[in-house]
């Protein structure tokens, strides 16, 4: 049973350059979720896709920030300019929903972002 | 903006005792309560939930206490053990649209042997 993946799973970078991390979410999950971490803190959600299609983005997520999944597969997320603030671990989480209820989601071990 | 408060921040426990925390609500359109185990360098992974149709749900050791009318549910963990030393969270959803999960701070949970 193949969990969610995420891949890489520490990235260090320096202010100003772009970053690009993957997901890829359990095989048969229709939904795939992104959301950000900081130390001490909750996750809190960025965005998500129904299939490939993104259906709703937090106001957390700047100009900066875009994400895809193509064929409604793995997901990327990408930053551009990448800032001190952009530091945080950045969770990836799928689930399968099929009708009105709601449906766990399971999370990936993140990707830990370090801006220098 | 709050929606979900968690209570206690840390919380020490010796084995073999109960740990309990809490979670309030605001949003009287969440649905759905999640609770939520990470360790650390890893992701949360899902312990147990409730629908607020019911007031409880046991899980082995694992139970959730849900009172709709305060807005308030809380974990219990029976028989503490030094592998359950994580941080939680709670988390709460609404069935309609999204399901994205609105998360507590969290509260770091160590189990003295």
């Amino acid at each position: 049973d193949t969990g969610v993946s995420q891949d890489p799973r520490h990235k260090i970078t320096k202010r100003g350059q772009n970053v690009t991390f993957r997901c890829d979410p359990i095989s048969e999950h229709n939904r795939l979720y992104w959301y950000r971490q900081t130390l001490g803190q909750g996750p809190e959600f960025l965005t998500y896709f129904q299939n490939e299609a993104q259906l709703e983005k937090s106001r957390l997520l700047s100009d900066r920030f875009s994400a895809e999944r193509p064929k409604g597969s793995f997901s990327t997320l990408e930053i551009q300019r990448t800032e001190q603030g952009d530091s945080a671990m950045y969770l990836c989480a799928s689930s399968l929903v099929t009708g009105v209820w709601n449906q766990p989601q399971h999370f990936g071990d993140g990707t830990r972002l370090s801006i220098l | 903006q709050q929606q979900v408060k968690q209570s206690p921040q840390s919380l020490i426990v010796q084995k073999g005792g109960i740990s309990i925390i809490n979670c309030a609500y605001e949003n009287t359109a969440f649905d759905y309560f999640p609770w939520y185990q990470q360790f650390p360098g890893k992701g949360p992974a899902l312990l147990i939930a409730i629908r607020p149709d019911v007031s409880e749900k046991k899980e082995g050791r694992f139970t959730i206490s849900f009172n709709k009318s305060a807005k308030q549910f809380s974990l219990h963990i029976m028989d503490s053990q030094p592998g359950d030393s994580a941080t939680y969270f709670c988390a709460a959803s609404m069935t309609e649209g999204a399901q994205k999960l609105v998360f507590g701070q969290g509260t770091r949970l160590t189990i003295n042997p």
